[in-house]
């Protein structure tokens, strides 16, 4: 079964730095989607970024850029330029190719410090 | 155009009671999805519906739970007999056939 993993519970940057969030997954399936969701507290979840398993290109939003590294199965989201307005919980999530559903790790609080 | 809602906003209840949770997807998005959110964690998988049907309901975690789509657009989750654990945030979702999937704002589930 495929599984997401954050390993960070909280984190914290100072505005208008920048900050990486971790997440690893598992899966045996070659053609995957990866994504990192936004969740602020009014709950709606937010897609921030999407990567293609089968793209070698890190995929880029504006302020927000993943690091995607295949082979040890790990998809980090970097913000540049941390503003207020980022603080919220941020999800890893999983999809694989032949699936409808999404596979989400268990989230990073982030808190920006003005 | 309008996003995914979902009514009520908050829904409180005793155990024991059945309860029904609405969500009415994006326009013309043939896939709709629901997941449960416990406090502190991310959002897990129940049903997933294409169209009229449910394509996929591993997560569904007992007999309890039930949902329908009947017209391929609206779709009600229904929990029968409903326990403390029941207790979590409640999201629909829905999107083009496997394309981006769309949030509503959930329903908060209390069961005292």
């Amino acid at each position: 079964a495929q599984t997401v993993t954050q390993s960070q519970p909280e984190m914290s940057v100072q505005e208008a730095e920048t900050v990486t969030l971790s997440c690893t997954y598992d899966t045996s399936e070659s053609d995957y989607y990866l994504f990192w969701y936004k969740q602020p507290p009014s709950r709606q979840m937010i897609l921030v970024i999407r990567q293609e398993a089968y793209k070698q290109q890190n995929a880029t939003e504006n302020r927000f850029s993943v690091n995607f590294q295949k082979a040890a199965k790990s998809f980090s989201l970097k913000i540049s330029d941390s503003q207020l307005g980022d603080a919220a919980m941020y999800f890893c999530a999983y999809r694989g190719g032949s699936q409808g559903n999404l596979i989400f790790g268990k989230g990073t609080k982030l808190s920006v410090k003005p | 155009g309008a996003g995914v809602s979902q009514t009520p906003s908050n829904k409180v209840t005793e155990k024991g009671k059945y309860v029904e949770l609405r969500c009415d997807p994006i326009s013309g998005h043939t896939a709709l999805y629901w997941y449960r959110q416990s406090l502190g964690q991310g959002p897990e998988f129940l049903i997933y519906f294409q169209g009229t049907g449910a394509a996929d309901d591993s997560g569904l975690p007992n007999d309890r739970f039930f949902a329908v789509r009947p017209e391929g657009s609206v779709s009600t989750l229904k929990i029968q007999r409903t326990e403390r654990g029941d207790s979590a945030v409640y999201l629909c979702a829905s999107s083009p056939r496997m394309g981006e999937q769309f949030f509503g704002p959930g329903t908060r589930l209390t069961v005292l």
